[in-house]
């Protein structure tokens, strides 16, 4: 399976300033996606970043907010833009390995942000 | 609407204990099921899956769980719990083929008493 991480681990942030997370796979994955865990909360999804097109956005999510960028096949970054402390969450990216893990997706550790 | 519903929010047993977890889920077609744990501070981890076929699945850690179609349930259960899984369980579904859109339910929570 593959093998993700994500950088940083944890920040601490001022309102209004942005913070660019990176995720980093150890093999080529087609699909990757990144989630939001606000706190005590369940997952959910904010976008889907497939290499080569523009990411796909769920509802309430929009990419002013959360631009995301997928350069290759092995790296995404997600920003969040202009944040208040709602945005303080612990944020995902996941990656669908395919092959004999075809339909599973592999999470990162997670990024915890806090904004004051 | 696409739903999953955990309807435990927090489970205590004890070491040794026997474990179920409930997770029902609402979905347009036969969805493919998950089950991640994510222990303090940690990323989430697949215990096991759902796609097609015998209904009773085999996952890691000793962990199962059982497909009811009927009940559009998928609960997790475990023998005998053991101190360290201690941990928020996640049950998830997605859509068979294509690519794996994942709903989360809300998570059950389990601590285990010594």
């Amino acid at each position: 399976s593959a093998v993700i991480s994500q950088k940083p681990s944890r920040d601490i942030c001022q309102r209004g300033t942005s913070l660019t997370i990176q995720c980093q796979v150890d093999s080529q994955v087609t699909m990757m996606f990144w989630y939001r865990q606000q706190p005590g909360q369940s997952l959910t999804l904010i976008a889907t970043a497939n290499q080569g097109s523009e990411a796909t956005y769920e509802s309430g999510f929009v990419i002013d907010k959360f631009p995301i960028s997928r350069p290759n096949l092995t790296f995404s970054t997600l920003t969040v833009s202009n944040m208040s402390p709602e945005d303080s969450s612990i944020y995902l990216c996941s990656v669908e390995d395919g092959g004999q893990h075809y339909n599973e997706q592999f999470f990162g550790p997670g990024t915890r942000l806090t904004v004051l | 609407a696409q739903s999953v519903t955990q309807p435990d929010i927090h489970i205590t047993v004890s070491e040794g204990a026997s474990l179920e977890l409930r997770c029902n889920y609402s979905y347009g077609a036969t969805p493919y099921l998950f089950w991640y744990v994510q222990s303090p501070g940690q990323g989430l981890q697949l215990l096991l899956k759902y796609f097609s076929g015998d209904t009773l699945v085999q996952g890691i850690k000793g962990f199962e769980a059982e497909f009811k179609r009927s009940q559009s349930s998928f609960n997790l259960r475990k023998p005998s719990v053991h101190w360290s899984d201690a941990a928020e369980y996640f049950c998830a579904v997605g859509p068979s083929g294509g690519y794996n859109k994942l709903i989360f339910g809300a998570g059950t929570r389990l601590a285990v008493h010594p």
